[in-house]
């Protein structure tokens, strides 16, 4: 049973407008959680992460907001760049140094 | 650094054949994971390692799967014998430490059993 689940396999957006990627959980134990951007015939690179005790955390473009109570997270991209098309993971772990558990990754493409 | 490197990049073999993944970590990093991706499942984390001691191997699909680090610059997931189920991408990753937002991952080997 999948415990990090990415229900959109893919999402297509306009160049300038944002992007939001959708992840949801169902361990109550997991406590921190990164999203990871992979491009094709590369491996994924860590974007950016977020402990349970915040509710958002921000990076430049890329913002990821949590929602303890409905074990949901996103991750919001603005503005969006045809650059940022790529797989999307969302991950959990119980703490920093916790085995990540991945979903199966969100598709986005950004078009110009 | 020329970061994780993985050998093959893709791979094709017949069913019951042996497959050997390889996987060099980044020069100093303590830590090496083995991933599995496929469509069904997404990313999987296999096993991984520790100064070359494996720390947890509980998600080793299968006895046929086995992983060694004889030292710390070289790492191998080996596959006896290969099943189509086993076709997939296997990512490497290395770490400085046990702290996830510290992993990279190699480009992968995309195996293909037939």
């Amino acid at each position: 049973d999948q415990q990090v689940k990415q229900n959109s396999p893919s999402l297509s957006v306009q160049e300038g407008r944002i992007s939001i990627l959708n992840c949801d959980y169902t361990n109550s134990m997991f406590d921190y959680f990164l999203w990871y951007k992979k491009y094709p015939a590369e491996g994924p690179t860590f974007l950016i992460s977020i402990s349970s005790i915040k509710d958002k955390n921000e990076d430049g473009r890329f913002t990821v907001f949590l929602n303890k109570s409905a074990k949901h997270l996103s991750l919001h991209i603005v503005p969006s760049q045809p650059g940022d098309s790529a797989v999307y993971f969302c991950a959990a772990s119980r703490g920093s140094q916790g085995n990540l558990i991945f979903g199966k990754g969100t598709k986005l493409s950004v078009k110009p | 650094d020329a970061g994780v490197i993985q050998s093959p990049r893709h791979e094709v073999t017949e069913m019951g054949q042996e497959v050997t993944l390889r996987c060099k970590p980044i020069s100093g990093h303590d830590y090496l994971f083995w991933y599995r991706q496929t469509m069904m499942r997404g990313l999987e984390l296999l096993i991984y390692f520790n100064n070359n001691v494996p720390i947890d191997d509980s998600g080793m699909p299968e006895d046929r799967f086995s992983a060694k680090m004889p030292n710390a610059s070289f790492s191998t997931l080996k596959i006896q014998p290969s099943e189509p189920r086993d076709s997939a991408v296997y990512f490497c990753a290395s770490s400085p430490r046990r702290v996830n937002t510290e992993a990279f991952f190699g480009q992968g080997t995309r195996l293909t059993v037939v």
